[in-house]
């Protein structure tokens, strides 16, 4: 089955430093990637994502690139502050024959401090 | 406009007692599923929906009842809690025809403890 695996946190930096957040997927065909976000207390918004192989997907000052030869979906940033403080999921869509679901990893939190 | 609105915010129930969530939204999506959060696991699918009418099954559905009357709601019943169903509940709903590409929007999360 589908499955997505993201590096356990949290992780902590300091404001202005450099983030990456690893994703690794299986998919048995070609799913879309996304990432989400979830600050304290309220639900997921979507951050960004990629529908096909080489698609970079930005917002805010994120970024990840589909990599299919690495399965790979990391999120990177290169200036973090504060407010990017959040639980960050990586998931994968697929349309399959039980319907169309989004699968999660387990998310990674970030902490980011002055 | 309100996007996904669920209800309770938080809720303790002791063990055998039923209980429903409330879920809606304001943006026509056919598409309606609810989600569990538990810490370390990720978010798993507990039921979906394509349309008023039609509902099924998702990862993890045992304990858990759902119907969909309206494009609008999409309540999640609990017919006999248990210590296990303590968790965190998202609802969440996008449009159908966007396929595996389209982007879902979900609630702000109901916070439930079985004691």
């Amino acid at each position: 089955g589908n499955s997505v695996t993201q590096m356990e946190g949290p992780v902590t930096l300091s404001e202005e430093a450099f983030l990456t957040i690893n994703c690794t997927y299986t998919a048995t065909g070609y799913p879309s990637l996304f990432w989400y976000v979830q600050y304290p207390g309220e639900g997921l918004q979507l951050l960004l994502k990629a529908t096909k192989a080489d698609d970079k997907g930005s917002n805010k000052g994120f970024e990840a690139t589909y990599r299919k030869e690495t399965t790979s979906f990391h999120l990177e940033k290169g200036s973090v502050q504060v407010s990017d403080s959040a639980v960050y999921f990586c998931a994968l869509s697929e349309l399959t024959g039980g319907g169309n679901k989004l699968t999660f990893g387990t998310g990674t939190q970030l902490k980011v401090e002055l | 406009n309100a996007g996904v609105t669920q209800t309770p915010k938080f809720q303790v129930l002791k063990t055998g007692q039923s209980m429903t969530l409330q879920c809606a939204q304001d943006m026509n999506h056919e598409y309606m599923s609810w989600y569990r959060q538990d810490p370390g696991m990720g978010l798993r699918l507990i039921h979906y929906s394509v349309g008023a009418g039609i509902t099924d099954q998702g990862e993890v559905p045992n304990g858990y009842n759902v119907s969909r009357s309206t494009t609008e709601d999409f309540p999640l019943r609990l017919l006999s809690a248990a210590p296990s169903q303590t968790s965190v509940y998202f609802c969440a709903s996008r449009r159908l025809a966007g396929g595996r590409t389209d982007t879902q929007y979900f609630g702000p999360g109901t916070r439930l403890t079985v004691l």
